[in-house]
């Protein structure tokens, strides 16, 4: 049982470029999102899901695009990357029952926007 | 869903309990109350939720006032293992966006 696996652990980008960070889970999660934290600061909502074909928007969504095809997958592209985005990006999973709210959080993906 | 306030960072000592704090004076009636932690660079973990009762599970313990305006984590005996970044939520079951806010550093000391 992997939990959630995020690809690549690092990445270096140069401004213009477009990139992909990958997210899997296998617990069957209907709900996955993606957060971004920066140095010093919490975690920032980027965008989220709660199925296959639904997705919705954070606080922070500019300059990211989601897709969720499948129930496992939940990748998030950068359509233009730019230095304000470099960032450690988190990929979670989360089911509820009743007032439960359990995230499930990859190790995380460095990125640097030259 | 309701905003929290947290301070910022706090000391404890290695073995003492480590008491956190979190304000939630706008908390409504269908908002539990979540805790979080983040060591070092990792993801956040979960640790512990209520409504309104006090709630207890391995790894804390969660008071929350009668008023629910406010609440505790407990950390009963506090290891260098606990040091990380400790965030309080409030959340609406069924909402989908969970915001974690800055949390409050907690450093146990040798």
């Amino acid at each position: 049982n992997a939990g959630v696996t995020q690809t690549p652990k690092f990445q270096v980008l140069k401004t213009g470029q477009s990139m992909t960070l990958q997210c899997a889970q296998d617990m069957n999660h209907e709900y996955m999102s993606w957060y971004r934290q920066d140095p010093g600061m919490g975690l920032r909502l980027i965008h989220y899901s709660v199925g296959a074909g639904i997705t919705d928007q954070g606080e922070v969504p500019n300059g990211y695009n989601v897709s969720r095809s499948t129930t496992e997958d939940f990748p998030l592209r950068l359509l233009s990357a730019a230095p304000s985005q470099t960032s450690v990006y988190f990929c979670a999973s989360s089911y509820e029952a009743g007032g439960l709210f359990e995230l499930f959080f990859g190790e995380g993906s460095r990125l640097t926007v030259l | 869903d309701a905003k929290t306030t947290q301070p910022p960072s706090m000391d404890c000592a290695e073995g003492r309990a480590a008491n956190l704090p979190c304000n939630h004076s706008t908390i409504s009636g269908n908002e539990y109350v979540y805790w979080y932690r983040q060591i070092h660079s990792q993801g956040p973990q979960y640790i512990i939720h209520g409504l309104k009762n006090n709630e207890t599970n391995e790894m804390a313990s969660l008071i929350i006032t009668e008023d629910r305006k406010s609440s505790t984590l407990i950390l009963p005996h506090a290891t260098l293992r606990d040091t990380a970044v400790y965030y309080c939520i409030v959340r609406v079951v069924g909402f989908n966006k969970f915001y974690f806010g800055s949390g409050t550093k907690l450093n146990v000391k040798p």
